[in-house]
């Protein structure tokens, strides 16, 4: 069975420095993955999603993320965070047709 | 264009009581998916649904859990006898078939509190 491990449960950083947001998965013959938002009191929106192609993957928000099937990871980036980012991050992996989620990680922005 | 609709937003139930909440997926959607979010767990996966049938309930507890998606109107979900244990924030979502390279739409959850 397909798991995703996110190793930072919160991760603080000030306005305008960049982050990463951590992901690791388990491996398998083929794989898709995602990074879902999820802002205070709301339900999660997909940030971006990872199928096939570039191992470079641009979402909304200007977040991006790097599939690396060598160290089974699918890191989140954004260069420079605003405080409208404070959220919580789910790494999540597609596996027969249900999506396996991470813990989560929670960004806060420090001004 | 309404995305997934869960109903109700918030429910407080006392211990015993019966919690039945409902989610109507994405128009054209024939998938729904539930899952369950304690705080620091993350989302749990409990069932894939499709119409009138159940693909994957390997997450549900075994007992006072069920769901299901008729035909016609919502998938519900539907919790006997709940305990204070079952307080959470349930969320479902829907998508197309073959999630695996589809986007799974996520409703705004709704929160059970068990008094």
């Amino acid at each position: 069975a397909q798991s995703v491990t996110q190793l930072d449960s919160q991760v603080p950083v000030f306005e305008e420095a960049p982050v990463e947001l951590r992901c690791n998965y388990s491996s398998s013959v083929s794989v898709y993955l995602f990074w879902y938002v999820q802002y205070p009191n709301q339900g999660l929106q997909l940030l971006l999603k990872y199928l096939s192609g570039s191992t470079l993957v641009k979402g909304i928000n200007g977040f991006e993320a790097e599939f690396n099937k060598s160290q089974t990871s699918f890191h989140l980036r954004k260069p420079s965070v605003h405080i409208s980012d404070t959220a919580e991050y789910f790494c999540a992996v597609s596996e027969d047709d249900k999506i396996i989620f991470g813990k989560g990680t929670r960004l806060h922005i420090l001004p | 264009n309404a995305g997934v609709m869960q109903n109700p937003r918030h429910l407080v139930r006392r211990r015993g009581q019966e919690a039945r909440l409902r989610c109507s997926p994405v128009k054209g959607h024939s998938h729904v998916y539930w899952y369950r979010q304690l705080p620091e767990e993350g989302l749990k996966f409990m069932v894939y649904l499709q119409k009138e049938n159940i693909i994957d309930e390997s997450g549900m507890p075994k007992e006072r859990f069920s769901a299901e998606f008729p035909k016609e109107g919502p998938s519900i979900l539907r919790i006997q006898q709940v305990v204070r244990g079952d307080s959470a924030a349930y969320f479902c979502a829907s998508s197309p078939p073959r999630i695996g390279n589809a986007e799974a739409f996520f409703g705004q959850g709704t929160r059970l509190t068990v008094v």
